[in-house]
């Protein structure tokens, strides 16, 4: 099946700076990519839509300004954090949509917690 | 619109017991439904899957039926491990927009010795 690697699984950082999450499919391309937000003892919530070569499209609330995503290859999407602040400290975990009917395969994610 | 709606937790259980959680569902048109597994401090795992009504969607024990007349897809399993504590999601492949899941909040399972 999909595989698809999401690192890294732990950051830590300031307030103010800002951190990038990749998320690469390693075995098949995506053209496709979905990102999602889970705050701690909740569900998981879609971010934004990452599509290769185009602007990714962002959920109704979600600052785009703020949560930058690049696609800029069929393996590869990115989410930067800009300007992290404490309450941007959630876990951020991407994925990819079957070929064909089937289960979505998920990233491992990623445990952000700014400081 | 698209929603799940799922059993609040946590659920505690001995071991050998046996598992449900409810899920309930509003959709338009025929959703896939899924069940993602959790375990602390890692991402999320297909448990099982269904993408029509009345399939059965089997994997280690766990099964659950797509009902459409009753909007339902509740997990089950007939005796419960320690293994099995985790975070169980419900979700459905979202009908207004292609490739996106809509999760329900999420059952913690405990399942203690």
């Amino acid at each position: 099946g999909a595989v698809v690697s999401q690192h890294p699984s732990r950051v830590i950082c300031k307030s103010g700076t800002s951190v990038k999450i990749e998320c690469r499919s390693l075995d098949f391309q995506a053209t496709t990519m979905f990102w999602y937000r889970q705050f701690p003892k909740q569900s998981l919530m879609l971010m934004a839509t990452s599509n290769e070569g185009s602007k990714a499209t962002y959920e109704q609330g979600v600052e785009k300004d703020k949560f930058l995503i690049n696609h800029a290859s069929l393996t590869l999407s990115t989410l930067t954090v800009t300007s992290a602040h404490p309450e941007d400290s959630s876990f951020y975990i991407c994925s990819v949509p079957p070929a064909s009917l089937g289960g979505y395969t998920f990233g491992s994610g990623t445990r952000l917690t700014v400081v | 619109g698209n929603s799940v709606t799922q059993m609040e937790g946590p659920v505690t259980l001995s071991e050998e017991a046996f598992l449900t959680i409810n899920c309930t569902y509003t959709a338009t048109g025929y959703p896939s439904l899924f069940w993602y597994v959790q375990y602390p401090g890692e991402g999320l795992q297909l448990l099982l899957k269904a993408t029509k009504a009345d399939d059965k969607g089997s994997n280690k024990g766990f099964e659950a039926t797509y009902r459409k007349e009753t909007t339902s897809f509740h997990l089950e399993k007939g005796s419960v491990q320690v293994s099995d504590s985790a975070v169980y999601f419900c979700a459905l492949s979202r009908t207004d927009s292609w490739g996106k899941l809509q999760f329900g909040a999420g059952t913690q399972v405990v399942v203690t010795p």
